[in-house]
């Protein structure tokens, strides 16, 4: 079973330029989660899909931030404009929304603002 | 203060020795609680889960519960230098959906 694919590995942007990450959730779940960790710390959660529906953004910076997952399959984050301090590990999990609480983690985007 | 509390370390042990860790937290409506291993340059993978106080084993890895004293352990028996990775606990409640709301990690450091 191919794990939760995500795209690209590192990207380095100017600050005030655009960004944004792709992520191939695991095949049959239908709840998609995109993290951020900063250097040092625990991953936090940006947003929780379940299917196409964003049904926790709670978190989501909504004035740069934005996240689609259009046919509840695959799923994009993007910056605009990204700022200095947007410098993280972006992670997307996903999981199949039934049994086990935890879920697969992708390899994340590591993300360096200039 | 953050919900979810864990000693950043290093934590530095030689081979074979026992790796403890742990977390602290303050949210008592926490319902399950999990142990997260992450590689360098790699997404945090699934160790252990449990939902209830009290011990739960698995190979070398046994994870410890105490909800009254809001307090989580991971120990790791015959320590190997595969296992040097930051250990990440992670806490949730089935109402948030699944959200979990992760410690800092330990960087833990074995040595041959």
């Amino acid at each position: 079973e191919a794990g939760v694919v995500q795209s690209p590995r590192y990207k380095i942007i100017e600050k005030k330029q655009p960004v944004a990450f792709w992520c191939n959730p695991i095949s049959g779940h239908n709840t998609l989660y995109w993290y951020r960790q900063n250097l040092g710390q625990g991953p936090e959660l940006l947003i929780r899909y379940e299917n196409e529906e964003a049904v926790d953004d709670s978190q989501l910076p909504k004035d740069r931030f934005s996240a689609e997952r259009l046919k509840g399959v695959d799923s994009t984050l993007k910056i605009q404009p990204a700022e200095l301090g947007d410098s993280a590990v972006y992670l997307c999990a996903s999981s199949s929304g039934q049994g086990l609480p935890g879920y697969t983690f992708g390899s994340g985007t590591r993300l360096t603002v200039v | 203060q953050k919900e979810v509390e864990q000693d950043p370390g290093p934590l530095s042990v030689p081979e074979g020795a026992i790796v403890s860790l742990n977390c602290t937290y303050s949210n008592s409506a926490f319902q399950y609680f999990m142990w997260y291993r992450q590689y360098s340059r790699k997404g945090p993978e699934l160790l252990m889960y449990t939902y209830s106080s009290g011990n739960k084993e698995d190979g070398r890895f046994t994870a410890q519960v105490d909800k009254s004293s809001k307090y989580i352990s991971l120990f790791i028996r015959d320590s190997q230098p595969s296992d040097s990775a930051t250990y990440l606990c992670a806490m949730g409640k089935q109402a948030a959906g699944n959200k979990l709301t992760f410690g800092g990690g330990t960087r833990v450091l074995v040595k041959p």
